[in-house]
Parts: C-alpha cells; structure tokens; sequence
C-alpha cells in the first residue's frame, strides 16, 4: 500500500486566494482526520470523517475553511480567502476502527500564504 | 481538551534512558504515542488500551494508569534514532484523537 496521499506537498499563495488542499487514504481505512500543526497551536484536529460522512468539525477554525470526502478514496480541504495565518502544515490521516494500529499520516502540505 | 505532556524538551547522551509523561483531566480510554522526526509526519509508535496496560517495543516502552489518568513513555539506552519530538494522544470520541504539545527528545553521542 502507498499509505496516505497528500498533494501538493508544498503550496504558496497570495493572501485571498484559494487554496485546496488533497488527501487520498488507505484503502480500506473508513476513518479520515485533517490535522493543522504549528509551533504555536501543535497539532490540531480540524475535522474527521467516518465512512465519509463529517463527524466532528469544531476544529475548523472558522467560515473560511471547508472540507468535503464525496468517496471513500478522496478528500479535500479549501481555505477560501486564504489568510497569512493559514500557513502551516496540513496533515491527512487514516485509520479503521477495525484495527488497532493507530493512525497514518500523510506526507503533509505545507502551506505558505503571504 | 489537550492532554498535557512533561517535560517539554530532553536532552540525553546516547545509551541513557528517558521518561516522557502524559495527563489529562478528563477520563482516558486509550492513549497513542508517536514521534515525529523533523519535516516528516507523525509515525504511530504504540496504543494502550487498559488501565494498567504495558506495552513495549524493542527498547521503547509505555504504561498507562486509567485511574491517574496518565501514560508514560519510556526509552532505554537510548540510540541516535530515537531523536525526534514525541506526541501523546488522547481518544475523545469514536477515533478522535487529541494531540499533547509534544516533547523534543535529543540524542547526542
């Protein structure tokens, strides 16, 4: 398996463009979480997904951040306006409540908006 | 809520042991571990799933006391390759984890 999937790896933008954000999971994995990581906040959940249905979504932190899974294989997260405090790095992650082995990260997208 | 993680930073010679300690204040039912080496992503290190559990791999162990609400990491005679920032996880939720600040562990030779 090629594990968890991010693109692009790298991404900057000008303040008020969009920007989208990729993940494609492990197959199989019925679990999908976006992590936001930063020196000054760590690592923090943004949203999940089971069975692409959105579970818990009070970590985006405001209107300007969307994330949809319209199948099992793809997810996506935008940032529209993007801010110079969106710049971070963006983490998917995967996981099957059947087993017990913990999450697997993707790559990560770092993003940079200036 | 953020689990809490000590200390915040270590700094060892190879070959010593560390303990990176993680609480919390509310009811645990399972704590992750992970470790991150610097621009990769977090890689899953172990899971513990019983008050009282003990798990180990090769020379990195963990426990975990439901009723303390706390979990432990421990690394014996520490290699190179055990440098990196280490996070514990919390489950709050079906499979929602929430992740301590981290603690950055340095292996010197």
């Amino acid at each position: 398996d090629a594990g968890v999937i991010q693109s692009p790896r790298h991404e900057v933008t000008e303040m008020g463009q969009e920007v989208t954000l990729r993940c494609k999971p492990i197959s199989g994995h019925d679990y999908l979480f976006w992590y936001r990581q930063t020196m000054m906040r760590g690592l923090e959940l943004l949203i999940y997904f089971n069975n692409n249905v959105p579970i818990d979504d009070s970590g985006m932190p405001e209107d300007r951040f969307s994330a949809k899974m319209p199948n099992a294989s793809f997810s996506t997260l935008k940032i529209q306006p993007s801010e110079p405090r969106d710049s971070a790095v963006y983490f998917c992650a995967s996981n099957s409540l059947g087993g017990r082995g913990g999450y697997t990260f993707g790559s990560g997208t770092r993003l940079t908006v200036v | 809520q953020q689990p809490v993680q000590s200390p915040q930073a270590v700094i060892l010679r190879e070959g010593e042991d560390a303990v990176i300690n993680c609480s919390s204040s509310k009811a645990l039912y399972s704590v992750h571990w992970y470790r991150q080496k610097h621009g990769e992503a977090p890689v899953f290190l172990m899971i513990l799933l019983k008050g009282g559990e003990q798990k180990g791999h090769d020379k990195i162990s963990a426990s975990f006391n439901e009723k303390k609400q706390q979990s432990s990491l421990y690394l014996t005679a520490s290699q190179l390759s055990y440098s990196g920032t280490y996070f514990c996880g919390t489950e709050q939720g079906a499979q929602k984890l929430v992740f301590g600040q981290g603690t950055r562990l340095t292996i010197n030779p």
